[in-house]
């Protein structure tokens, strides 16, 4: 299975609205509504923000969010703050019962 | 409170078996949720392994499906991954991570451990 596309960087003011992708094909990102993203930290855990493509877990600020179009992903991270800078990762369940996670995005707020 | 915690040899010399454990707290390993494996090489990207169930049932990613193990261990509430054959590409930060939401990966992690593939 191949790792699921990401821009490699993204950079952004802070205030500003960015959008981070992640595209994969029909037998994952195109077929279920299972796409998580993953913050990640230098030396750290990844943290997961977003589930089912849009949902937020408890304790997730409102400023992420989640959707999904045909087999792209995307993740939107509003009023950017300096502790938003950080590599994110989106995944996908696949249909061989697996999970794939993309190349990742570093955010950069400048 | 739900944690995790993976402990290893740090140090594994090439072609033998990378064995790692994970201790789970503030949930029984016995609940209705799947528990995986995710690896991360110095610098690159998270790569998933595999997960497992109560059941015994486990998946694999194809890549590495000839050469791992994922086991449950019910009575010290862990859960233990084997990796043999291991190579320099095999070093990296491995976490274990529990699946509470179904088809959605990780929702706990572990801290990381780094296990390095040298001889």
């Amino acid at each position: 299975q191949s790792a699921l596309t990401q821009p490699a960087s993204v950079s952004g003011s802070p205030g500003q609205s960015i959008t981070l992708s992640c595209t994969g094909t029909s037998s994952d990102v195109g077929k279920y509504k299972y796409v998580s993203w993953y913050q990640q930290h230098p030396g750290r855990a990844p943290k997961l923000m977003i589930h089912d493509v849009s949902n937020r877990p408890s304790g997730v600020s409102n400023r992420f969010s989640g959707s999904k179009s045909g087999k792209t992903a995307s993740l939107t991270i509003s009023g950017l703050q300096a502790e938003d800078e950080a590599d994110y990762y989106c995944s996908s369940y696949t249909r061989s019962n697996t999970y794939v996670f993309g190349t990742g995005t570093k955010v950069t707020v400048l | 409170q739900v944690q995790l915690q993976e402990s290893g040899p740090g140090l594994v010399k090439p072609s033998g078996t990378l064995s790692l454990t994970c201790a789970v707290s503030g949930v029984s390993i016995s609940s209705n949720n799947w528990w995986s494996w995710v690896r991360q090489p110095p610098g690159k990207g998270l790569e998933w392994i595999g997960e497992i169930q109560l059941s015994g049932d486990t998946n694999y990613n194809p890549s590495l499906k000839s050469r791992v193990a994922i086991s449950i261990d019910k009575p010290n509430n862990q859960l233990s991954l084997k990796l043999n054959s291991v190579t320099a590409a095999d070093t990296a930060v491995y976490y274990c991570a529990r699946e509470g939401i179904p088809y959605n990966g990780g929702d706990y992690w572990g801290q990381g451990t780094l296990i390095t593939v040298s001889s």
